[in-house]
């Protein structure tokens, strides 16, 4: 199986401030013919189910303001809210679609200083 | 818009049986994947188990292996997934999640709101 893990485990930042989440998978999750990395990131706010953010490690899903961006590739990974706004405060998730079992990381939990 | 309906949680003992619901509108549902995810109290997300559109390619995660089983009726526009032999650690909040593509690309674009699951005597 491959293994997420996403780090800080929590992260406090002051409004307007950027915000930089980590996530390292255990092997690679890019897929050379399709030159694809089979990466999302997901946001969850508490008693909501999670949102989907970010697919193919940088597409943005439709809706998702532009301050949330994400980059990496191999088993490197970052997703990156430039501006932290008050309702970003949140659970944040990496997910790797490259291989059954779909994993996710263990969670960055993002707050406001 | 998309909407995604989980019922059928509850309470029930171990080693007893359940089975959860998935109303889906607002798109073609028989035109892609579908995945069941889980989240247990407090702790983060476990994906649990995915199928093709068209009730074929499934896979499960080695956790529930041999004791669930994800099911569909397209003509009903509903996910299924039986749950047998539960356990206490089967415990948790039930999402149904939609894939992106026919098979499945393997991210979830749109959730339901959950079912919770408690498995205790």
């Amino acid at each position: 199986d491959i293994v997420m893990t996403q780090s800080p485990d929590s992260l406090t930042v002051s409004l307007g401030e950027r915000a930089t989440i980590n996530c390292k998978s255990s092997q690679s999750v890019f897929y050379s013919s399709k030159n694809k990395n089979y990466l999302a990131w997901y946001q969850q706010k508490p008693g909501q189910p999670p949102k989907l953010l970010i697919y193919w490690a940088s597409t943005r899903e439709s809706g998702v303001p532009d301050r949330f961006s994400g980059s990496g590739s191999g088993t490197d990974f970052t997703l990156t809210i430039s501006s932290l706004q008050a309702e970003d405060v949140a659970l944040y998730y990496c997910q790797q679609y490259y291989s059954p079992p779909l994993t996710f990381g263990q969670g960055t939990r993002v707050e406001i200083k | 818009q998309v909407q995604l309906v989980e019922s059928g949680g509850g309470v029930v003992q171990p080693g007893r049986s359940l089975r959860l619901s998935c109303a889906a509108s607002g798109f073609t549902f028989s035109s892609f994947g579908m995945h069941w995810v889980r989240q247990a109290p407090g702790k983060g997300l476990e994906w649990v188990a995915v199928l093709a559109h068209d009730g074929t390619n499934k896979y499960y995660a080695d956790s529930v292996k041999g004791r669930f089983s994800i099911s569909r009726d397209n003509s009903k526009n509903t996910l299924y997934l039986q749950m047998d032999s539960l356990r206490a650690e089967d415990t948790a909040v039930y999402y149904c999640a939609k894939d992106d593509e026919f098979y499945w690309a393997g991210y979830f674009d749109s959730w339901g709101q959950g079912t919770l699951v408690i498995v205790s005597s």
